[in-house]
């Protein structure tokens, strides 16, 4: 089982509608929890960070169940610029190794 | 300020070659982590240093080396090529050794194709 779990997708949406995307993750030992963004042949981007309160920032809201191990990332009002991939990443306690999920490809379209 | 950057971009070499790869982290981070994309998964973690030493190592064979020079710069060595290590190889930089809480910064990466 991966340590990290996404859909890969791809998500076809059009512009101006909510997309939810989900992650779990394995290992409870984790700590940190992010969503980068991938451009096509780009380097990841951080996105946001993920907190167990939930936090929004603009059209995102992240969200963190840390009992059942789940990771949401909401997009609402999608624009042609939010198609890209989108990757769940999970950290260890004391450590820096980010784990990557496969990530999730999204498409917006006119 | 420069991010992090990386060299070269582009990078074809054969079957038993041995490649180096460069990566110069954010002015004052001293956290370098080196990850391996390869195409259609996330970024797999290969190794992480900070001030010089190595904190972190991950699931990859002894073809894989690093270091960390004394201005945090980095280089990631892969000996006796096969065409498998074909990837995007990023590097990554944050300030300190965190745990985890701080965001890490992303290079453009160094495309690696083996023929």
């Amino acid at each position: 089982r991966k340590e990290v779990e996404q859909d890969p997708g791809p998500f076809n949406v059009p512009e101006g509608a909510t997309v939810a995307f989900n992650c779990t993750y394995s290992n409870s030992a984790s700590q940190s929890f992010f969503w980068y963004r991938q451009d096509c042949r780009k380097e990841p981007k951080l996105l946001m960070s993920v907190y167990s309160s939930g936090n929004e920032d603009g059209r995102f809201t992240a969200q963190l169940n840390r009992a059942s191990q789940y990771i949401s990332l909401l997009i609402r009002d999608s624009k042609l610029s939010d198609s890209a991939t989108y990757l769940c990443v999970v950290n260890y306690i004391n450590t820096d190794k980010l784990i990557f999920g496969t990530g999730t490809r999204l498409q917006v379209f006119p | 300020d420069a991010g992090v950057t990386q060299s070269p971009t582009h990078l074809i070499k054969t079957r038993g070659q041995h490649v180096t790869l460069r990566c110069s982290p954010i002015s004052g981070h001293k956290s370098v982590s080196w990850y391996q994309q390869v195409l259609g998964q996330g970024p797999q973690f290969i190794f992480q240093y900070y001030e010089k030493e190595e904190r972190g190592r991950g699931n990859f064979p002894d073809r894989f080396s690093a270091r960390q020079f004394p201005n945090y710069s980095s280089e990631l060595n892969v000996n006796a090529l096969l065409l498998g290590d074909s990837a995007l190889y990023l590097c990554a930089s944050s300030l300190v050794f965190t745990g985890g809480d701080q965001p890490q910064h992303f290079g453009d990466g160094t495309r690696l194709s083996i023929l």
